[in-house]
């Protein structure tokens, strides 16, 4: 096991809500990253935290947005849910120094909109 | 922007057959990782590459990377059933701000 948790496990929302998930990354960690992962499909990269700050955007709209605390967990919210959104959120934790970006991920979220 | 492309999408195998996998990049890559995804799971990383021609090896698995780090491999040797799930590679630019880019994965099926 990695030592990184999500929660929680799966959510099914309405399109139109709002939904929050919440990683804890693993001892040590500084930086959180955030993937969406479609049914048969890579990981697709949301953004980056490292040390609070943003650092990073894949292609996503402003209605994904993220936040991370002081111990380096982190939340993904996502604002006005649509239907292509259902998907597996992870969330990975890494060691951001030179060279040595190993991500550990997190079990995932399953989202599912309806 | 990069592009990570994997290839073959799906491989089936008879235990105790070996299995390649094969990743190419858009542009050149600062490093680039390897995970594997068990069916239900979520990826875990394996290995990480950084030098031009690098190969690295666990166990029964090979990793190499391009000569001009734009293209990588992973080769099992005598597959087992435990070495079913999707084998993902993804490629970091190298830029502060970027991230890595997954490919969309080899699935790797083994018979017994």
């Amino acid at each position: 096991e990695t030592g990184v948790t999500q929660s929680p496990t799966h959510l099914i929302k309405t399109r139109g809500q709002q939904v929050t998930l919440r990683c804890s990354s693993q001892s040590g960690h500084n930086t959180v990253s955030w993937y969406q992962q479609a049914l048969g499909q890579g990981p697709q990269f949301i953004f980056q935290y490292y040390r609070e700050e943003e650092n990073g955007r894949g292609n996503f709209p402003p209605r994904f947005s993220g936040l991370q605390f002081p111990n380096y967990s982190s939340e993904l919210n996502v604002n006005a849910l649509e239907l292509d959104d259902s998907a597996l959120y992870l969330c990975a934790s890494s060691l951001r120094s030179p060279g040595a970006y190993e991500q550990y991920f997190g079990p995932g979220t399953r989202l599912t909109v309806t | 922007g990069q592009q990570v492309m994997q290839i073959p999408q799906y491989q089936h195998v008879q235990e105790g057959e070996d299995f390649t996998t094969y990743c190419n990049s858009s542009t050149t890559l600062s490093n680039i990782q390897w995970y594997k995804q068990r069916p239900g799971g979520h990826p875990v990383f394996l290995i990480q590459l950084v030098k031009s021609g690098e190969v690295k090896k666990q166990k029964r698995l090979t990793f190499q990377f391009g000569e001009a780090k734009k293209n990588s491999s992973l080769h099992i040797t005598a597959t087992q059933t435990t070495d079913v799930g999707t084998y993902f590679c993804a490629g970091f630019g190298g830029n502060y701000g970027q991230n890595f880019v997954f490919g969309p994965g080899t699935r790797l099926s083994v018979l017994p």
